[in-house]
């Protein structure tokens, strides 16, 4: 079974602040793809980031950075010097090898003030 | 520029009715799903496709169908909408790359919010 979860539901920070998004997957494959999307208010899901259960790796993209641990099963997403334009719903999501669909999680709602 | 274009973004139907939810992707993509959003419930997979006329369940597939005759189009039913099916719609694709490789990245459309009264 693969199971997603998302135990932040809503978080609010002030502009400028560090956010980390919390994301604890379960599965029973070895080989796996983990994902965030992000859902602006107009709705469309953008994909933000893809990684594989062989790559622990840590990733960062300009504000953005993804620390997976599969010691943990975690794959958290952190948003340094948060802007407003960050206020969004992020989903986390789990993609097994040998299946086709994403199993995403609850999402978390950011929500960034100026 | 990729595109997942559904057909409705706005629908009002009435309890009973069979309504017909259209998707169109342009990027040769082979594989097509359906999921329906809802507050507190995150993303859940409705229907998918892997092929044309190929279609498995997903997590919840009761109380639609779907159809994919032409590989950029996948068509979900709703044979007799119930007001439990008020939801928000989201269709999405992804590619097969080669050797048969799955990553699974998906590709949006804008959704279609569809009540039920």
């Amino acid at each position: 079974a693969q199971k997603v979860t998302q135990a932040q539901t809503e978080i609010s920070v002030v502009e400028k602040e560090d956010v980390t998004l919390d994301c604890v997957y379960e599965t029973r494959d070895t080989t796996y793809y983990l994902f965030w999307y992000k859902q602006p208010p107009s709705g469309e899901l953008v994909f933000l980031i893809r990684r594989n259960s062989f790559d622990e790796q840590n990733e960062i993209s300009g504000r953005y950075s993804w620390n997976f641990q599969k010691s943990t099963s975690s794959f958290n997403f952190t948003i340094t010097a948060s802007q407003v334009v960050d206020s969004a719903v992020y989903f986390c999501a789990l993609s097994p090898n040998s299946g086709y669909a994403l199993n995403f999680g609850k999402g978390t709602s950011l929500l960034v003030t100026p | 520029d990729v595109k997942v274009t559904q057909s409705s973004r706005y629908l009002v139907k009435r309890t009973g009715e069979k309504v017909f939810l259209e998707c169109v992707q342009d990027m040769d993509h082979e594989n097509m799903f359906w999921y329906r959003q809802d507050p507190g419930l995150g993303l859940r997979l409705i229907y998918f496709s892997y092929d044309v006329k190929m279609k498995e369940k997903g997590d919840i597939p009761e109380g639609y169908s779907v159809s994919r005759e032409k590989k950029e189009r996948f068509s979900l039913i709703l044979e007799s909408a119930s007001t439990n099916q008020t939801s928000m719609y989201l269709c999405a694709s992804s590619p097969l790359l080669g050797a048969g490789v799955n990553t699974g990245e998906l590709f949006f459309g804008e959704g279609s919010r569809l009540t039920v009264l």
